[in-house]
């Protein structure tokens, strides 16, 4: 089965420091996304990119979160500087649109900052 | 805005029983779809079941089926011959479908999670 690929699984960082999670898309797919979960407020929308080009990052806390899509083997989600309040599991998920089997998640990396 | 709302943060159920998982939501669009997506202990999203807007008859997968009742905007998700697999973290998503398949189309909006655990 094809699988959305994210790196690290799992990243522990100090206060102040950048951070740079990865994910390979599916191949062939179009669109795709960065989720947050954290107990308080579940699954929310970070950013979302369809053919490479950004669609919505209204999620986004614009002054230290990036996110881009150099190609389309690769999303990128950058904090600088990180907080101990980003602390959570980052998912990417990817899928075809206009598609309506649902999007494949990858693992998500879970993000630890002291 | 569309919203999801699962109203029972927590239910518990006998092994090889029936569970039903509650979502209701909300929205002034006519084409959407809408899904049930499970969350293991290894927190791995895994894709249940899907459901589409225009269709009267519910989605059924092996043991899991849907009550899709769309006047009540009412999306619930039956679990038959419960499995100890079967414990995990339930979610309800809803996406618009349709138009220009930009901006707020196509993604895909959760609800909070339902905690599922199968006793044995």
């Amino acid at each position: 089965d094809a699988r959305v690929t994210q790196t690290p699984r799992h990243k522990v960082t100090e206060m102040g420091q950048e951070v740079t999670m990865r994910c390979q898309p599916i191949l062939g797919h179009n669109t795709v996304f960065w989720y947050r979960q954290t107990m308080m407020q579940g699954l929310e929308l970070l950013a979302y990119f369809r053919n490479r080009a950004p669609l919505d990052d209204s999620g986004m806390p614009k002054d230290r979160f990036s996110a881009e899509m150099p190609d389309a083997t690769l999303a990128t989600l950058k904090i600088q500087p990180s907080e101990p309040r980003d602390s959570a599991v980052y998912f990417c998920a990817s899928g075809l649109v206009p598609g309506t089997n649902g999007y494949t998640f990858g693992s998500g990396t879970r993000l630890t900052v002291v | 805005a569309q919203t999801v709302t699962q109203s029972q943060p927590e239910m518990s159920v006998q092994e090889a029983e029936t569970v039903t998982l509650s979502c209701t939501y909300d929205t002034s669009e006519n084409n959407y779809y809408l899904f049930w997506y499970k969350q293991p202990p290894s927190r791995q999203m895994i894709l249940v079941i899907r459901q589409e807007a225009y269709k009267q008859q519910n989605a059924t997968e092996n043991r899991f089926s849907v009550n899709f009742q769309k006047a009540a905007k009412s999306f619930s998700l039956k679990i038959s011959d419960s499995q100890l697999g079967d414990t995990a973290m339930y979610f309800c998503a809803f996406m618009i479908s349709g138009g220009d398949s930009g901006g707020s189309n196509y993604k895909l909006t959760f609800g909070k999670g339902t905690l599922l655990t199968v006793n044995p």
